[in-house]
């Protein structure tokens, strides 16, 4: 069982550089999230899809843009990137929107930016 | 505005040591609130869901609890692999699924 799963790992940019961050959930689920997790700040929400074929904006949107491929797939870009976008990315997918429906976490790209 | 306050920021423990970890928050209308264990270099793992104000769930060494203004995690008798970092979150009216969370309390536990 893979649940979610995130590619790369690990991630090293250069200011200015884009990327593209790939999320991959193998559980049907139609809700996918992307966090960012820095230092004394907890998860913070960037974007999320409630369903296929809509994206909506989070607590933290600036700077990044996302796709949803399919319902299996959700990906973050980054067009420009800035050392302030160094952080832990952690995506999540959940059955559905409710109050009853935990989110399940992959295990995060980790990205630096020089 | 919506907010999670845990607390302590750490807590280290000899193992058999019983404590609690406290989560605040203020939300209007609270849809349900999550509890999380995060390893070193892992995402957070699910560990349980509350509703309303009274409920308890228990899972092995931990039980959560729920006021209307607060949660407690209660780990009896904790061994070294309950150290992990633990998150709490809360999920506000909406619809939209959207979390927001504590800052996380990180335990030690001491053999």
């Amino acid at each position: 069982n893979a649940g979610v799963t995130q590619t790369p790992k690990f991630q090293v940019l250069k200011t200015g550089q884009s990327m593209t961050l790939q999320c991959a959930q193998d559980m049907n689920h139609n809700s996918m999230y992307w966090y960012r997790q820095d230092p004394g700040m907890g998860l913070r929400l960037i974007y999320y899809s409630a369903s296929e074929g809509t994206t909506d904006k989070g607590e933290v949107p600036n700077g990044y843009n996302v796709s949803r491929l399919n319902k299996r797939e959700f990906s973050l870009r980054l067009e420009s990137a800035a050392p302030s976008q160094t952080s832990v990315y952690f995506c999540a997918s959940s059955l559905g929107q409710g109050g009853n429906q935990p989110q399940h976490f992959g295990d995060g790209t980790r990205l630096s930016i020089l | 505005e919506d907010q999670v306050t845990q607390s302590p920021e750490a807590l280290r423990l000899q193992e058999g040591e019983s404590s609690s970890l406290n989560c605040s928050y203020t939300v209007s209308g609270l849809r349900g609130l999550f509890w999380y264990r995060q390893d070193p270099g892992k995402g957070p793992e699910f560990l349980f869901t509350l509703y309303s104000a009274g409920e308890e769930k228990e899972k092995e060494r931990l039980k959560a609890t729920l006021t209307k203004k607060e949660s407690f995690l209660h780990i009896t008798a904790p061994k070294p692999e309950d150290s992990a970092t633990y998150l709490c979150a809360v999920q506000g009216p909406g619809g939209t699924g959207k979390l927001i969370f504590g800052q996380g309390t990180t335990l030690q536990v001491k053999p």
